[in-house]
């Protein structure tokens, strides 16, 4: 089955850039898709196809996908960006598809 | 206003079963493909299952022959059926619109599978 791999924590000074990194075999073939989730919340989707921002979601919040590593990147890090983040795909793979998330990465703003 | 709200979690014995619910409003359910995730106590996300709008239907290997994914027309309403229930089940459920990506969520609801 395919597997995707996050660090499980990632900290950042507000103001600087955060990278969150999400990898996965030739993962450069997927559309990868990343979600924001604050304690006690459903997930909100906050990047989608790599690189697009549903409409509400700030332009701070970017994407890239390339080879085996797909990265989240947050610009001018603020205090309300601290959350948990999870990278997903479709995988099909095997005999049927299957939806796949990363294990997270907690965001911490210092 | 697009929104799903879940409904149907509790407190079930290991070996029983729960169905969930999960009521669309602003959109069709049976015109979209819809997915159950799930999310441990402090644990990530994890997919359960997803229901095509053609009807086919798929499941994580943890949770097929067990659980059950479906959907009323008429109510607009999505559901998982959960039948031999164990501890490991015990998550807090979500019902999501998917397209690929999943852009609209519910607020979830909580299963603890404990005697």
């Amino acid at each position: 089955s395919y597997v995707l791999t996050q660090p499980p924590s990632v900290s950042v000074a507000p103001g600087q850039t955060a990278r969150i990194t999400c990898g996965g075999n030739n993962i450069g073939s997927k559309s990868v898709h990343w979600y924001q989730q604050k304690p006690g919340q459903a997930p909100v989707l906050v990047v989608y196809d790599d690189s697009d921002r549903p409409s509400g979601i700030p332009e701070r919040f970017s994407g890239s996908n390339s080879g085996n590593t797909a990265t989240l990147t947050i610009s001018r890090v603020e205090a309300g960006d601290e959350a948990d983040y999870y990278c997903q795909v479709w995988d099909s793979s095997s005999d049927h598809p299957y939806v796949v998330f990363g294990g997270g990465t907690k965001l911490t703003v210092l | 206003e697009v929104q799903l709200v879940e409904s149907g979690g509790g407190l079930v014995q290991p070996g029983g079963s729960l169905r969930l619910s999960c009521a669309a409003s602003g959109f069709t359910v049976s015109s979209n493909y819809m997915s159950w995730v799930r999310q441990a106590p402090g644990k990530g996300l994890e997919w359960v299952s997803v229901i095509y709008s053609g009807g086919s239907t798929y499941y994580a290997d943890s949770v097929k022959g067990r659980f059950t994914i479906s959907r009323d027309n008429s109510k607009n309403t999505l559901y998982l059926q959960m039948n031999s229930l164990r501890a490991e089940d015990t998550a807090v459920y979500y019902c999501a619109r998917d397209r690929d990506y999943m852009d609209v969520w519910g607020k979830g609801t909580t299963v603890t599978v404990s005697s």
